[in-house]
């Protein structure tokens, strides 16, 4: 079964719209959650990341991601997205083990944005 | 730094083939890592390691063998090449565990 799983497969939006991408991990105990981008030709690079304290965590470009430990989920926002936002959104999940941890990721989301 | 180089950036492979995908670091990262991407399936991960000499299985290890002699490199090797491994790979690596994971270029296999 898929530990982590992201709702939403291809979100089109325009210019200035607000964005939210769900994100829910299947695993109790402690975990650390992660949000990477992959711009079209690029490498993933990493959004933000939560690892404790305060559940709202903010990221680069203006992103943000609730931790909401009661629902198992992380969803990903931005009020205002750019035509340079186009690009593919991993959610991830580092699941702690005694051989040292498996950061699974989940299965990505496509985010168009027209201008 | 060169961060994290794969080679080699395409491949063409016969069923049953074997070859080896390299990957290197010069961030002297002690976590390394293996996914392989496919449409709608996202980054699964193959198989990582902790630091030299300890290796482990990820999610889809079938086919695949790694090894870890030194901090710099982390190869995979696929031992007899099936249609079902023609995928892009990407090597990972990060200073911690649950630190930024540093991906590389990628490398697109295609088994014929």
């Amino acid at each position: 079964a898929q530990s982590v799983s992201q709702h939403n497969h291809h979100v089109i939006l325009s210019e200035a719209a607000s964005l939210e991408l769900g994100c829910n991990y299947s695993y109790g105990g402690t975990v650390n959650l992660f949000w990477y981008v992959q711009y079209p030709g690029q490498h993933l690079q990493l959004l933000l990341k939560y690892f404790s304290g305060d559940p709202l965590v903010k990221g680069i470009k203006g992103f943000e991601a609730e931790f909401i430990k009661s629902k198992f989920s992380f969803n990903l926002r931005k009020p205002s997205v750019q035509w340079s936002d186009t690009a593919e959104y991993f959610c991830a999940a580092l699941r702690w083990s005694n051989q040292g941890g498996k950061l699974i990721f989940g299965q990505g989301t496509e985010l168009s944005v027209k201008p | 730094n060169a961060g994290v180089t794969q080679t080699p950036k395409f491949q063409v492979l016969k069923t049953g083939q074997s070859m080896t995908l390299q990957c290197a670091q010069d961030m002297n990262h002690e976590y390394m890592s293996w996914y392989r991407q496919d449409p709608g399936m996202g980054l699964r991960l193959i198989h990582y390691s902790v630091g030299a000499g300890i290796t482990d299985q990820g999610e889809v290890p079938n086919g695949y063998n790694v090894s870890r002699s030194t901090t710099e490199d982390f190869p995979l090797r696929l031992l007899s090449a099936a249609p079902s491994q023609t995928s892009v790979y990407f090597c990972a690596s990060s200073f911690a565990l649950a630190g930024e994971q540093y991906f590389g270029p990628g490398t697109r296999l295609t088994v014929t």
